[in-house]
């Protein structure tokens, strides 16, 4: 079965500093990889997401992503966050025709930025 | 365009009182899904459709049912509820992008419920 972790459950870092978001994944083949971030008593909102091609992701609100499949992983970054990043971030795995299966989320990552 | 919209945003019932969910999108998009968050496990798929009249369980779909009678909308309903149905439920829906393929899911704003 597809699993997702995202091992780090809270991260504080400074306005302006960089960001990494941790995401590893359990996956028998290549699957869709998708990173969402959740603002208080909002919806998620989609940054980013790969299906093919490109290992490097670049997203909405100067976040990127990279997939390396020799770890399992697909880890969010940014390289300078600004205060209006506070949020959750989650992200979700799911097959390449997920219509008919479950797309997997992670536990969310929950970031708290300091002036 | 609004996207995917959820009504009501919140609710309160009593334990065995009944509700139902309304869940819209204006995107023409064949699937539609119901989810779960709880604080700590992530969300949770409930139901998914995959097209106008059908409905297929997700993880954790007891106490719960869906129907999707127009192409639009997706209900979510709980014929009696349960204190362990105190969450905030989410509504998504995807696209079709050709070849059995699905695209991203566009998420609605929530609904806070809560059963005494």
């Amino acid at each position: 079965a597809q699993s997702v972790t995202q091992p780090d459950i809270h991260i504080t870092v400074s306005e302006g500093a960089s960001l990494e978001l941790r995401c590893n994944y359990s996956y028998g083949a290549t699957p869709y990889l998708f990173w969402y971030v959740q603002s208080p008593g909002q919806g998620l909102q989609l940054l980013l997401k790969y299906f093919s091609g490109d290992t490097l992701v670049q997203g909405i609100k100067g976040f990127e992503a990279e997939f390396k499949r020799s770890q399992s992983s697909f880890n969010l970054r940014k390289p300078s966050v600004h205060w209006s990043d506070a949020a959750e971030y989650f992200c979700a795995v799911g097959p390449p025709n997920f219509g008919n299966e479950k797309l997997t989320f992670g536990t969310g990552t929950r970031l708290t930025i300091i002036p | 365009n609004a996207g995917v919209t959820q009504t009501p945003k919140f609710r309160v019932l009593k334990t065995g009182q009944s509700m139902t969910l309304l869940c819209a999108q204006d995107m023409n998009h064949e699937y539609m899904y119901w989810y779960r968050q709880d604080p700590g496990m992530g969300l949770r798929l409930i139901h998914y459709s995959v097209g106008e009249g059908t409905t297929a369980k997700g993880e954790v779909p007891d106490g719960y049912n869906v129907s999707r009678l127009k192409k639009q909308n997706f209900l979510l309903g709980l014929e009696s509820a349960a204190p362990s149905q105190t969450s905030v439920y989410f509504c998504a829906s995807s696209y079709s992008v050709g070849g059995g393929q699905v695209g991203e899911q566009f998420f609605g704003p929530g609904t806070r419920l809560t059963v005494l």
